[in-house]
């Protein structure tokens, strides 16, 4: 699977859009883009996923470039209960394993 | 409420004894997943089981066992703890299909001393 790159952290208005940028250069075709975040002492949490097109849920966006080497998640009205840790994972859809790798993410502080 | 239920939450274990961390979903996920997570190393996956019967070594198995008796439960079984299995250790489930997103449970804080 490919590696992803994040800055460490991030900090956010509460209210305003969060924005976290994630880097996956060497991204294969086959491979989608998937973030999920960790809200301290909790389980991580699945947000969004995609493959080439933009995506959009009831959490979030996700902005994928053309090229696929980069994508931002969008929140669009961050709240102070969306401090967490955001982790942008790739994986290849023939995975046998379902494995996730989970790099350092991106520690989100949504301050009032 | 729907979803993964990790038991116990938190378990100080003396080395050398014998810890199942239990967990179940009500989701009739088919795939279930084992992952222990360290400061600095991320969450690891131990092992996996991509359907009842069936089960798969993930990164970091040793030492650790599991059994798919059926949809819902996949225990995991430490036979003889030690210290270096100090970790909190998440369940998750999906629907197969590698596309599909993993759920998590809560954890489990487990300390061997």
């Amino acid at each position: 699977d490919a590696k992803t790159t994040q800055p460490p952290s991030m900090d956010c208005a509460e209210g305003r859009a969060a924005n976290l940028p994630c880097n996956h250069s060497t991204i294969s075709g086959n491979e989608y883009v998937y973030w999920y975040r960790q809200i301290h002492s909790q389980g991580p949490q699945y947000i969004i996923h995609g493959l080439k097109n933009n995506e959009t849920n009831e959490m979030a966006s996700l902005i994928i470039t053309e090229d696929r080497k980069s994508s931002t998640l969008i929140l669009p009205h961050a709240t102070l209960r969306d401090t967490a840790v955001y982790y942008c994972i790739v994986r290849v859809e023939a995975s046998n394993t379902g494995k996730l790798i989970f790099g350092q993410g991106t520690t989100l502080q949504v301050k009032p | 409420i729907a979803g993964i239920t990790q038991a116990p939450t938190s378990q100080i274990l003396a080395a050398g004894r014998r810890m199942t961390l239990r967990c179940t979903q009500d989701m009739r996920h088919n795939a279930m997943y084992w992952y222990r997570q360290d400061l600095g190393l991320g969450l690891r996956l131990i092992h996996y089981s991509n359907t009842a019967g069936t089960t798969g070594k993930g990164e970091v198995p040793d030492g650790y066992s599991v059994s798919r008796a059926n949809t819902d439960d996949f225990p995991l079984t430490l036979a003889s703890a030690v210290p270096s299995q100090t970790s909190v250790y998440f369940c998750a489930s999906s629907v197969t299909g590698n596309t599909q997103p993993q759920h998590f449970g809560d954890g489990t804080r487990l300390s061997i001393l």
